[in-house]
């Protein structure tokens, strides 16, 4: 079945630096990748689609990129803030059947004043 | 637009009781999902709906586990009886078409003791 890693179950950066999370897959060819926030207590809250032919997708401070050769997407939050801390989770969709999600288990990242 | 919402927020019930939880979808969102988040994981779809069909459940344990969205509106979803193992954040998402960002509700925390 699909697996999916994300680094390390916490990250912490000081304020102002870029933030980068990481994901990776196995056992699976996903047709695109979304990337979620969540807060304690709250459900996530969507942020970014890439797909599986784009190499990178930006909004605003955020920026996504998607390898399907080493099965690996970076999620980067440039000058980060302390409002960015947060869990952050990846999700990988496939095109066919369903069209399910499966999330992996998260990155909280906590930005240091 | 209103988001999704959930209710009740919080519930506590003894083991071999039922619970349910409800979900009312964004207006015009003909998908809706049902995941559990057991605490330090990611979310794990238990069922999808396509308008008033069920597209997957394969991942519903069906012998204590069921669901309906009536009307391809609001949903419940129902546990009877309940194990230790069910607590849980249970949360529903929902999306206009399949393979975009989902939108979630804030879950309802599940606690059987």
């Amino acid at each position: 079945s699909q697996k999916i890693e994300q680094n390390s179950e916490a990250l912490n950066i000081q304020e102002g630096k870029t933030a980068t999370l990481t994901c990776n897959y196995t056992n699976y060819s996903p047709a695109y990748l979304q990337w979620y926030r969540q807060d304690p207590g709250r459900g996530p809250v969507f942020l970014l689609l890439i797909r599986e032919n784009e190499k990178e997708k930006r909004k605003e401070r955020l920026k996504v990129t998607f390898d399907t050769t080493l099965k690996q997407s970076l999620f980067h939050i440039t000058a980060s803030q302390p409002a960015d801390s947060a869990t952050y989770l990846c999700a990988l969709g496939d095109s066919t059947g369903a069209n399910n999600l499966f999330f992996g288990t998260g990155t909280r990242l906590t930005v240091i004043p | 637009e209103a988001g999704v919402a959930q209710s009740p927020r919080y519930k506590i019930i003894e083991k071999r009781q039922s619970v349910a939880f409800w979900c009312n979808p964004i207006s015009g969102h003909a998908t809706l999902y049902w995941y559990q988040q057991i605490l330090g994981q990611g979310p794990k779809l238990l069922i999808q709906f396509q308008n008033n069909g069920v597209v997957d459940d394969s991942q519903l344990p069906k012998d204590r586990f069921s669901a309906e969205r009536l009307k391809g509106v609001d949903s419940t979803l129902k546990i009877q009886p309940a194990k230790l193992e069910d607590s849980a954040v249970y949360l529903c998402a929902s999306s206009h078409t399949t393979g975009n960002g989902y939108t979630f509700g804030s879950g309802t925390r599940l606690t059987v003791v």
